[in-house]
């Protein structure tokens, strides 16, 4: 089984919807990312948290919000969706301690859509 | 100017070729360098730490040269299965901000038989 999983792997939404991302990890890791994808940009930064008390904006928080509901779960959501927030969206998982040279883990992705 | 820059091909090579990967990157203050992996729009994997005095990893080598804020990735005898997207990640170390990853655009590779 997968050490890091998100729901939903695909989603197309409308504009103005809400829609939240989910995602769990069984690697006991404490510091949680949301990233995205857009071609030719590589990944941003969303949100991290280090525990379920810690939230932090990443470069492009704007449009999203975040919850950090055990050390397991931490769900991004977008309150009202439109189009230019279509990405690829990857949720991240990384080790306690330190050291910067800890390798971060990557879920499978979700492939967002809004139209 | 964006904090990590690669050139973003795609660098089409024959099998058994060697084929060079270039990054800068603009800040600094930059401790912690790697490469990354990404296959076909799945997750991005680690592929490998990069140290200042240069690191080999079987057919792979990464060097870092801090003064000119630039690193590399070498890979020696291309295999069809290298096919994929290489992405430079610099962190730096800045209080409470957990080591954040700086991801470059990726550099696209496609290993032809």
């Amino acid at each position: 089984d997968a050490d890091v999983t998100q729901t939903p792997r695909n989603r197309i939404t409308k504009t103005g919807k809400r829609i939240m991302l989910e995602c769990s990890q069984t690697k006991g890791h404490d510091r949680m990312y949301w990233y995205r994808q857009d071609p030719g940009l590589g990944l941003r930064l969303i949100y991290y948290s280090f525990d379920v008390k810690d939230i932090n904006k990443g470069e492009i928080s704007d449009g999203y919000s975040v919850s950090r509901q055990a050390q397991a779960k931490f769900s991004l959501s977008l309150e009202s969706a439109i189009p230019n927030q279509t990405a690829l969206y990857f949720c991240a998982t990384r080790g306690p301690g330190a050291a910067s040279y800890n390798e971060q883990f990557f879920g499978p992705g979700t492939r967002l859509t809004v139209l | 100017r964006k904090e990590v820059e690669q050139d973003p091909g795609p660098f089409n090579v024959p099998e058994g070729a060697t084929v060079a990967f270039n990054c800068t990157y603009s800040n600094s203050a930059s401790q912690s360098f790697f490469w990354y992996r990404q296959d076909c729009r799945k997750e991005p994997k680690l592929l490998m730490s990069v140290y200042s005095s240069g690191n080999e990893d079987g057919r792979f080598t990464a060097q870092l040269n801090r003064a000119s804020q630039y690193i590399s990735l070498l890979i020696r005898d291309s295999k069809l299965s290298d096919s994929a997207t290489y992405l430079c990640v610099v962190t730096s170390w800045q209080q409470n901000q957990g080591g954040k990853l700086i991801f470059g655009q990726g550099t696209e590779l496609s290993v032809k038989p």
